[in-house]
């Protein structure tokens, strides 16, 4: 059981580039997030899945776009990379019944640096 | 706006110790608390998971409690280890209906236990 898996694990981009962050569960779960971890900040929510066709913004999504097609993949693009954008990005799954929402599920990170 | 505090920010212990790390949250409208630990350049591994009907949850040597109505989590380690080194975080989950899990992190407590 795989659980969540991030595709590349680094990543260097030159400002104004683009690339798409990977992100894959194989646990079924209908909740899919993107987070990302700065120093001093800690982890902040950029966008969400409730489920295949359905995203929302989270805290901080300004430059990020996402789409689910599938239940299990959540793709996260970032359209013109800034070096504001620097940091480590985490992909997380869940899933929940009723109003019991199970434990997240944390993908090994991608650590991304635009210079 | 709900805000994770997690004091000490930094924490050196003797192997042997027991140790308790604290987590503060400002809106008691939570779906459940979780404790994470990180190590360097890693993702996150989930520890414990409390629902907010709980009030505490055990696996080994770790122990968390919760207190909603006064906003408050800790995290006891009983017989510390080198091993327990790493950062720890702490998380609140919060939505509203659906699948909706959004984690509101804290900036995390760096554990150094010494041999």
């Amino acid at each position: 059981n795989a659980g969540v898996t991030q595709t590349p694990k680094f990543q260097v981009l030159k400002t104004g580039q683009s690339m798409t962050l990977q992100c894959a569960q194989d646990m079924n779960h209908e909740y899919m997030s993107w987070y990302r971890q700065d120093p001093g900040m800690g982890l902040r929510l950029i966008h969400y899945s409730v489920g295949a066709g359905i995203t929302d913004q989270g805290e901080v999504p300004n430059g990020y776009n996402v789409s689910r097609s599938t239940t299990e993949d959540f793709p996260l693009r970032l359209l013109s990379a800034a070096p504001s954008q620097t940091s480590v990005y985490f992909c997380a799954s869940s899933y929940s019944t009723g109003t019991l929402r199970t434990e997240a599920f944390f993908g090994q990170g991608t650590r991304l640096t635009v210079v | 706006k709900q805000e994770v505090t997690q004091i000490p920010a930094a924490l050196s212990v003797p192997e042997g110790e027991n140790l308790v790390l604290n987590c503060s949250f400002t809106d008691s409208a939570i779906y459940n608390l979780q404790w994470f630990r990180q190590d360097p350049g890693k993702g996150l591994t989930s520890l414990l998971l409390i629902q907010s009907s709980q009030r505490e949850q055990t696996s080994g040597r770790l122990n968390a409690s919760l207190d909603k109505s006064s906003g408050r989590s800790t995290l006891y380690i009983a017989a510390s280890q080198p091993g327990d080194s790493a950062t720890y975080l702490c998380a609140v989950s919060r939505g509203y209906g659906g699948a909706t899990n959004k984690l509101i992190f804290g900036t995390g407590t760096l554990l150094a236990v010494q041999p």
